[in-house]
């Protein structure tokens, strides 16, 4: 059964500071792995999607990389600015149904 | 608007009413996909539907909960004899094909006194 597990839960940063958000997996047979954003009382918005073949995909001030072999995914976001605050999930495709398992998510919190 | 549409936005129910969950995905996207986060959790799979067609339901509990994606008109999420533990966000997602993006709508947020 896989399992996603993305640290850390919660994030506090100032404004203007580059980081790291961080999702693992438990099995390293994916389709293709996606990060989304989620705003407070709304949907999720899809930032990146890197297939398996890929190792990083890139958009605006995001980096997103995936090592499939060690079970592991970051997203770098570059010069953070407060409207950055929200929960970011990944989210694995195992391609077997299509159907997304998803982490806890990382509460972020950019301070101005 | 092209996006994935839901409706209603929230949902009040009584324990033992009847819940319909709608979902219009996005133009040209005949692929659905229901999620639901329960308070505090993660979001979980619950069905994956084409259209007149349930591919995989594996997430869905047994009893009490349905879902149909008709030739005609939204996907439709069925929760009958609404319990307390129903109260969620449902997420709606389409996708284009199978393993494409997933786009999600802005969910329906349920609850059930």
């Amino acid at each position: 059964k896989q399992e996603v597990t993305q640290i850390p839960a919660a994030l506090s940063v100032p404004e203007g500071e580059n980081l790291v958000l961080n999702c693992s997996f438990t099995d390293s047979a994916i389709y293709n792995l996606q990060w989304f954003r989620q705003d407070p009382g709304k949907g999720l918005t899809s930032l990146l999607l890197i297939q398996s073949s890929q190792r990083e995909q890139t958009s605006g001030r995001l980096n997103a990389s995936l090592d499939k072999s060690s079970g592991r995914s970051t997203l770098y976001i570059a010069a953070s600015q407060p409207g950055d605050s929200a929960t970011y999930l990944c989210a694995v495709n195992l391609g077997a149904g299509n159907m997304l398992t998803f982490g806890g998510g990382t509460r972020l919190m950019v301070k101005p | 608007n092209a996006g994935v549409m839901q409706n209603p936005r929230h949902l009040v129910r009584r324990r033992g009413q009847e819940a319909r969950l709608r979902c219009s995905p996005m133009k040209g996207h005949s692929h659905v996909y229901w999620y639901r986060q329960l308070p505090e959790e993660g979001l979980k799979f619950m069905v994956y539907l084409q259209k007149e067609n349930i591919i995989d339901e594996s997430g869905m509990p047994k009893e009490r909960f349905s879902a149909e994606f008709p030739k005609e008109g939204p996907s439709i999420l069925r929760i009958q004899q609404v319990v307390r533990g129903d109260s969620a966000a449902y997420f709606c997602a389409s996708s284009g094909g199978s393993h494409q993006p997933q786009h999600f709508g802005d969910g329906t947020r349920l609850s059930i006194l």
